[in-house]
């Protein structure tokens, strides 16, 4: 089945860029998302790519996909304490005729000040 | 739109007790989903339904578990009788039919099972 893998924990310093890393199994994925989840809350949509693209940016965050490793990223830029929080990469795949979501265990990125 | 809304948000039950969690999905969507969220597992899809009809329930964990939708507007998450190992965070989720298929997820519910 699918499989999405993140890493477990990144630590920046406010100010840095992070880079937050994803890698995925399933290459009939159409569409490919990162979440963000603040303690004690849901998850929230912060972007997503489709799997045709290379690159999207949104302020100051920037998807990369790499379709041939199955590889995608999220960098944000001037990270702030606010930024700080588990972010989750995810793939759609179809199931019963209607995409669902694959979602990796979720990267806690800590930004100091 | 306020959002997809659950509650309650913080249950605490003893073991054997039955527990029901409740959904109300974004209006105008046609999709709704319930996860569990541990921290060993990470997420995990249930069981979600189009137009109120469950169509994948394969996530289940077993038939301690139960879901409905008898509107469009209104879903619960029914475990009975429950177990310490049900503690978790129950999100529920919705979306609509379209081309990106993203999800927006409510608060979730925090379920300590004693």
């Amino acid at each position: 089945g699918e499989d999405v893998e993140q890493s477990l924990f990144l630590s920046v310093r406010e100010g840095d860029s992070s880079v937050i890393n994803c890698t995925y199994t399933d290459s009939s994925s159409t569409y490919l998302y990162w979440y963000k989840q603040e303690p004690g809350a849901g998850l929230q949509l912060l972007t997503y790519i489709f799997s045709n693209m290379d690159m999207k940016q949104d302020q100051r965050l920037t998807v990369l996909l790499n379709k041939k490793d199955k590889h995608l990223s999220l960098r944000i830029a001037d990270t702030q304490t606010g930024d700080s929080a588990i972010y989750f990469c995810a793939e759609s795949g179809m199931n019963s005729g209607y995409s669902t979501l694959t979602f990796g265990k979720g990267t806690m990125l800590l930004v100091s000040p | 739109d306020a959002g997809v809304i659950q509650s309650p948000r913080h249950e605490v039950t003893e073991m054997g007790q039955e527990v029901t969690l409740r959904c109300k999905p974004i209006s105008g969507h046609d999709y709704l989903f319930w996860y569990r969220q541990t921290m060993m597992r990470g997420l995990e899809l249930l069981i979600y339904f189009n137009n109120n009809v469950p169509i994948d329930d394969s996530g289940m964990p077993e038939d301690r578990f139960s879901a409905k939708m008898p509107n469009a507007s209104f879903s619960t998450l029914k475990i009975q009788p429950s177990e310490p190992r049900d503690s978790a965070v129950y999100f529920c989720a919705s979306s609509s039919t379209g081309t990106a298929y993203e999800q927006y997820f409510g608060p979730g519910t925090r379920l300590t099972v004693t």
